[in-house]
């Protein structure tokens, strides 16, 4: 099992519309989520940290559900600005040092 | 905020050569800094990650002798390719822990390389 997973996508959405992404993790111990957007060729932009309370920036939503291994990230009222790759990073201690693992990406097309 | 300085952004280089890519933290220090690589339309697959001062942790199917790692300073971490081939071709892309104003990680701008 991979380490990080999420759904394969792509998603192709209209604008306006609110979409839904899911990762899963298989290491019981990871103690930090994220979520980050690649644009195609560019590097990783962090979009925002994963709490356990669940929390919200605007239009987007993550939620952490630890016991379940399962991280969401929910974007409202969709613009074509979103259209990116999603990626579901999780951050794990091995022994004594961080293993930043990132899922497989998910891509979002926000058609006009 | 924290920035990761990466170069080359663009490389070209010829097979058996050996090419070095620097990621240098401006504003902050990076104690732990990883390495990615990451091949057309695939995600980000973690190579190695370095301390600074020790020796990096190189993950399963990365060959260490391949791909050195250097973390000499806290702000300055390298991945030399050496005896680079056409399979090494890749976007390689270093990230740094930041532990200001929250937690998170910041990335290079990343390096193309093309072994021709």
């Amino acid at each position: 099992r991979k380490e990080v997973e999420q759904d394969p996508g792509p998603f192709n959405v209209p604008e306006g519309a609110t979409v839904a992404f899911n990762c899963t993790y298989s290491n019981s111990a990871s103690q930090s989520f994220f979520w980050y957007r690649q644009d195609c060729r560019k590097e990783p932009k962090l979009l925002m940290s994963v709490y356990s309370s669940g929390n919200e920036d605007g239009r987007f939503t993550a939620q952490l559900n630890r016991a379940s291994q399962y991280i969401s990230l929910l974007i409202r009222d969709s613009k074509l600005s979103d259209s990116a790759t999603y990626l579901c990073v999780v951050n794990g201690r091995e022994t004594s040092y961080d293993k930043v693992i990132f899922g497989p990406g998910t891509s979002l097309s926000v058609i006009p | 905020g924290a920035v990761v300085s990466q170069h080359p952004s663009r490389v070209i280089c010829k097979s058996g050569t050996s090419v070095k890519i620097e990621c240098r933290s401006l504003d902050f220090q990076a104690t732990t800094m990883f390495w990615y690589r990451q091949f057309p339309k695939q995600s980000l697959m973690l190579m190695a990650t370095s301390n600074e001062g020790s020796k990096a942790t190189y993950e399963q199917g990365v060959e260490k002798d391949k791909f050195l790692i250097n973390h000499a300073s806290l702000t300055l971490s390298t991945l030399t390719v050496t005896s680079a081939h056409p399979e090494d071709s890749s976007f390689y892309i270093c990230s740094a822990s930041v532990r200001q104003g929250g937690y998170g990680y910041t990335f290079g701008s990343g390096t193309r390389l093309t072994v021709v």
